[in-house]
């Protein structure tokens, strides 16, 4: 399986200022169509997961433009620009280019 | 409106079955690839099974490879997870997923699991 590690994994964030997380696979994710599937996920508390960024940087609709993907290989982030108080939950990384899919351990934020 | 709908989550003693649904509205399901994805009580997300639009190809992961059987009914929109010989570890919250490509765009609300004597 395709392992995928996530960091830091507690994130303590001021508003307004910007975050960084970082996530790493153990392989490459080139899937056969060419494309790799490295997506990100928010889960507020108490909340399903909801989808921010699909193949590295692809922004889902309605998601804020202050979250941004970037990373090739097998090193990814998810950057907010600036963060604001409902951003605050569990993010994860996740792989769908090889089955098993897999995700992260997760990335709690939460404000300083 | 689009949605997934799970059920049939309960309390269930080791080595017992149970059986989920996941009841999707608002969309063409029989056009969709589906999933299981599960999270352990304060823990993170795992895929679980997955399942091709027809129904005619089928995955799961290693932890449930032979206990577990994802099947669907296209003509009710409605996802299943049969679980078997079920373990204490198999307590958790199991969503239903829709697949869009090597990701999920679409999750249900959840429905609860828990494995105990």
């Amino acid at each position: 399986d395709v392992v995928m590690t996530q960091s830091p994994l507690f994130l303590p964030v001021t508003l307004g200022q910007p975050a960084s997380i970082s996530c790493r696979s153990s392989q490459g994710l080139v899937f056969s169509d060419g494309n790799i599937y490295l997506n990100w996920f928010q889960q507020r508390p108490g909340q399903s997961p909801r989808r921010l960024i699909y193949k590295i940087s692809e922004r889902d609709s309605g998601v804020p433009d202050r979250f941004s993907g970037s990373g090739s290989g097998t090193d990814f982030t998810l950057k907010i620009s600036r963060v604001e108080a409902e951003d605050v939950g569990t993010y994860y990384c996740m792989q769908g280019s090889q089955w098993p899919w897999t995700f992260g351990q997760g990335t709690k934020v939460q404000i300083k | 409106e689009v949605q997934l709908v799970e059920s049939g989550g309960d309390l269930v003693q080791p080595g017992g079955s149970l059986r989920l649904s996941c009841a999707a509205s608002g969309f063409t399901f029989g056009n969709s690839h589906m999933h299981w994805v599960r999270q352990a009580p304060g823990k993170g997300l795992e895929s679980v099974s997955a399942i091709s639009s027809s129904g005619g190809n089928t995955w799961y992961s290693n932890s449930v490879k032979g206990r577990f059987t994802i099947s669907r009914d296209n003509s009710k929109n409605t996802l299943y997870l049969q679980m078997g010989s079920v373990r204490v570890e198999d307590t958790a919250l199991y969503y239903c997923a829709r697949e869009i490509k090597g990701d999920y765009d679409l999750w249900g609300q959840g429905t609860l699991v828990t494995v105990s004597s």
